[in-house]
């Protein structure tokens, strides 16, 4: 089955601490996004990659780090930097074509709280 | 004033009844428009989307878009309880990757 997928779905951890969440997809998608969502709000990009070994700061990328060196894999690093990384966090991919980016698709998510 | 703006709702509609959910947007450049479904606790899943004005009809469900007037809804049919859930509306705005979000509006369907 084709599909995204993120792991774990939930995790704590103690402030101070990084954590690295996983996204994996095996749709041959060239483009993947990170994202965040909080109780009311709706979704803010942290970082995004449009081709392996490139990526681009979204709009809350402060205290966030990623890394793609291969095209299926977009791990997010949720630094101690992060003031406040309690939150739903969501990976998406996408086909990007040469001129337009195409439907972005959503992983299960990642529920992480630091305590 | 907001990008992307919803009413946060909730819309409570009857079982049977349509259902329709609004959007509006600030930037005259935006080019894609999508509505996601997002039931509690879950992610969001791609129900819809729109890139030329007019009407997109799949199944129940029928997106609109008019981009002089910067707005873009999802009327849902024949509506079930099964419906209820949050909708997102996103749009990616010209020459690039991202999507703007709005908020979401909650839909209920009571029996």
């Amino acid at each position: 089955d084709g599909g995204i997928t993120q792991s774990p779905k939930y995790l704590f951890r103690k402030e101070g601490q990084n954590v690295t969440l996983s996204c994996e997809q095996n749709l041959n998608h060239d483009a993947m996004y990170w994202y965040r969502q909080d109780p009311g709000q709706g979704l803010r990009l942290i970082y995004y990659s449009q081709i392996v070994n490139d990526f681009q700061k979204g709009d809350i990328a402060e205290g966030y780090s990623v890394s793609r060196e291969k095209k299926e894999s977009f791990p997010l690093t949720v630094t101690s930097a992060q003031k406040n990384p309690t939150a739903f966090y969501l990976c998406a991919s996408s086909i990007r074509g040469q001129f337009r980016s195409y439907e972005q698709y959503f992983g299960p998510g990642t529920r992480l709280t630091v305590t | 004033q907001k990008e992307v703006e919803q009413n946060s709702g909730p819309l409570s509609v009857p079982e049977g009844a349509i259902a329709s959910l609004n959007c509006t947007y600030s930037d005259r450049g935006s080019q894609s428009f999508f509505w996601y479904r997002q039931y509690s606790g879950k992610s969001p899943e791609l129900i819809m989307f729109i890139y030329s004005n007019g009407d997109k009809e799949d199944g129940r469900f029928t997106a609109q878009l008019n981009k002089a007037s910067q707005y873009v809804s999802l009327l849902i049919r024949d509506s079930q309880p099964s419906d209820s859930a949050t909708y997102l509306c996103a749009v990616r705005t010209h020459n690039t990757d991202k999507l703007i979000f709005g908020t979401g509006t909650r839909l209920q369907v009571f029996p």
